[in-house]
């Protein structure tokens, strides 16, 4: 089984930009949850979703959001960049309430 | 609240030595608690887990964990370390009760583990 896919693995974007990530889960797997991690903060979970449906979210501004399509995959977006965004963003999907299976992490740099 | 402690930021051993990287949690209700690996610019790879049952759980590469309920710590252990090891550890616990938080990992800090020749 593929592993989870996460698209583009680096980005550098100027302040006040947007961006928009992407996730392809485990085949199988409905449940994605984003995670950002930098050194001072360490791992912060973002969001998750199941089914198409948000039911989890961390404490991030509103400039942070997600979204599932009905094939499990999912994107998150995050407008108006601030310097403190740059850090590696992760995927991980699960199935049920088991494990959960992390990507390989897109590295956002914004200048 | 859910919350993860790991009390050393770096573990350093000789290649043939046991090893230990510490986890202490606090959960609300059931702990379900989970060792991961992050090698340089990768991301987190899985390790092993403790849902319920044996206090003794066994994972991937040799590694093992022991969850202890009254102490409330989650240790991972291997017997005999490798330099392939070294990387950074993350121990992770998640509310397993129904109508908790679903999904949603606690991370520690991460412990970097250091194995020399």
């Amino acid at each position: 089984k593929a592993g989870v896919t996460q698209t583009p693995r680096y980005l550098i974007k100027t302040r006040g930009q947007q961006v928009t990530l992407s996730c392809s889960p485990i085949s199988g797997h409905r449940s994605v949850s984003w995670y950002q991690q930098t050194p001072g903060q360490g791992l912060q979970f973002l969001f998750e979703y199941f089914s198409e449906t948000q039911r989890n979210k961390g404490n991030f501004p509103g400039r942070f959001s997600g979204r599932q399509f009905s094939n499990s995959r999912s994107e998150m977006n995050v407008s108006t960049l601030e310097l403190g965004d740059s850090a590696l963003y992760l995927c991980a999907s699960s199935f049920d309430q088991g494990e959960q299976y992390f990507g390989p992490g897109t590295r956002l740099t914004v200048t | 609240a859910q919350s993860v402690a790991q009390p050393e930021d770096q573990v350093n051993v000789a290649e043939g030595n046991p090893l230990t990287v510490k986890c202490t949690y606090s959960v609300s209700g059931n702990p379900y608690l989970f060792w991961y690996v992050q090698y340089p610019n990768r991301g987190l790879q899985f390790l092993l887990k403790y849902i319920t049952g044996d206090n003794l759980v066994k994972g991937s590469y040799g590694f093992e964990a022991e969850f202890n309920k009254s102490q409330t710590s989650f240790h991972l252990k291997k017997p005999s370390a490798l330099v392939s090891d070294s990387a950074l550890y993350f121990c992770a616990v998640r509310d397993g009760s129904r109508g908790s938080t679903l999904g949603r990992l606690y991370f520690g800090r991460g412990t970097q583990l250091t194995v020399w020749p």
